[in-house]
């Protein structure tokens, strides 16, 4: 099957700027979550979607992040303006059903530099 | 909620060396336990997932992990370490709550294996 893709793999802005990620999950996968990765740190839960709907996106924060996830299917995360502290890799992943005992499957990841 | 704490950011082992990362969990019920490996610059993979079946889980590349409720550990071993065992491996916990599940990551432990 094939995995979860995200684009870009790589990008530089500038502080203030405006930034889009995009995720294809793996088809059929009901749930997709993005991840931020700081540099040295474990992934962070930045927001949940079960089919197109927002089921956790307590840590997303709304003021800069937004996230939709057109029907059901692939979905984009947005920051704008982008902060210094913004800069991490963005991973996006999805899983089969909403069972716990069911592994996340992840994409290489969007790596941002925000300068 | 639940956390994953990792102890050792970074842990060195020779070649052919035991491998141990130890991985503590808080949680007041059984939970399902994860252990993922990212190599650079990629997604997260899955090493092995523990759901009550067995305490003793394998999983790829010949890594293993114990689950002992007494000590809420569920530690990362392998016999002998090779080269290709370099990256970093995270410990995760599936939580139930109102949405569904979410996957908590620890910090992450950075595998060295030296020749």
């Amino acid at each position: 099957e094939a995995g979860v893709a995200q684009s870009p793999r790589y990008k530089i802005i500038e502080k203030r700027q405006s930034v889009a990620f995009w995720c294809n999950p793996i088809s059929g996968h009901a749930t997709l979550y993005w991840y931020q990765q700081i540099l040295g740190q474990g992934p962070k839960l930045l927001i949940q979607f079960q089919n197109n709907g927002v089921v956790d996106d307590s840590q997303l924060p709304k003021d800069r992040f937004s996230a939709e996830r057109l029907k059901g299917v692939d979905s984009t995360l947005k920051i704008q303006p982008a902060k210094l502290e913004d800069s991490a890799v963005y991973l996006c992943a999805s899983r089969l059903g909403g069972v716990g005992n069911s592994p996340l499957h992840f994409g290489n990841g969007t790596r941002l530099t925000v300068t | 909620a639940q956390s994953v704490t990792q102890l050792g950011s970074h842990v060195s082992v020779s070649e052919g060396a035991l491998v141990l990362l130890r991985c503590n969990y808080s949680s007041s019920v059984p939970p399902y336990l994860f252990w993922y490996v990212q190599y650079p610059n990629q997604g997260l993979q899955l090493l092995l997932k523990y759901t009550s079946a067995a305490t003793l889980v394998k999983g790829i590349n010949g890594f293993e992990a114990e689950f002992k409720k007494s000590e809420t550990s569920f530690h990362l071993t392998k016999p002998s370490a090779h080269m290709s065992d370099a990256a970093e491996y995270f410990c995760a916990v599936s939580e139930r709550y109102t949405g569904g599940f979410k996957t908590i990551f620890g910090a992450g432990t950075r595998l060295f294996v030296k020749a």
